[in-house]
């Protein structure tokens, strides 16, 4: 049973290039979350994406935009890249939760973005 | 708004020493609180959960007690192993989704 699987593992790009992340959640897994997670920080939400629309955003500006697809997979992109958004960025996958509390998240191993 | 706050690290101790990490939450409501590991060079792992208050989380040798009257969820561990040594993020959600808040992290390195 694949887990959550991110593409590519590292990337370097320059100022003001545009960035594309990709992501495959875990199977049965219909909900996905991107991260951004700073050298020595916790992770900071982004957005979650559920039935291929972003259902919850965080403090995050517009230059962050992301996609969900039929088979559930996502794409996170960013546009204009700063010297600041270099970072590890996590996706996560979960279910949906029908019952009590939330579903914890599955994460892939993230793509490490430097930006120069 | 939501937030959890946990100790600084980095937290080092010998092999089989008692550890604790302190993690204490601001919400609304009755939140999830969760434990989450990360070890070098991976993503985090959930390492256990509560969804209720009194409830105990559990794994691997690993224990936390949700305690709402002092808004707690410590991380305990009775004697570690230098295959602890990782980092250990406090987080809580709310039912129905939506995001995960989670701590700065704190690191701990464990001595053979």
């Amino acid at each position: 049973d694949a887990g959550v699987t991110q593409s590519p593992t590292h990337l370097i790009k320059t100022r003001g290039q545009q960035v594309t992340l990709r992501c495959s959640p875990k199977s049965g897994h219909d909900t996905v979350s991107w991260y951004q997670q700073a050298l020595g920080q916790g992770p900071q939400f982004i957005f979650q994406y559920y039935e291929e629309e972003e259902r919850q955003r965080g403090n995050f500006p517009d230059r962050f935009s992301g996609h969900q697809f039929p088979n559930y997979s996502s794409e996170l992109n960013v546009n204009a890249l700063l010297l600041g958004d270099s970072a590890l960025y996590l996706c996560a996958s979960s279910h949906t939760p029908t019952g009590i509390g939330q579903s914890p998240l599955h994460f892939g191993n993230g793509t490490r973005l430097t930006v120069t | 708004g939501d937030s959890v706050t946990q100790m600084e690290g980095p937290v080092t101790l010998s092999e089989e020493a008692f550890l604790t990490i302190n993690c204490t939450y601001t919400a609304t409501g009755y939140p999830s609180l969760f434990w989450y590991v990360q070890y070098p060079g991976e993503g985090l792992q959930l390492l256990l959960k509560a969804t209720k208050a009194d409830d105990k989380g559990s794994n691997k040798g690993f224990e936390a007690t949700y305690r709402k009257e002092t808004t707690s969820f410590h991380l305990e561990k009775g004697s570690v192993q230098v295959s602890d040594s990782a980092v250990y993020f406090c987080a809580l959600g709310h039912t129905g989704g939506f995001k995960t808040i989670f701590g700065a992290g704190t690191r701990l390195f464990v001595k053979a």
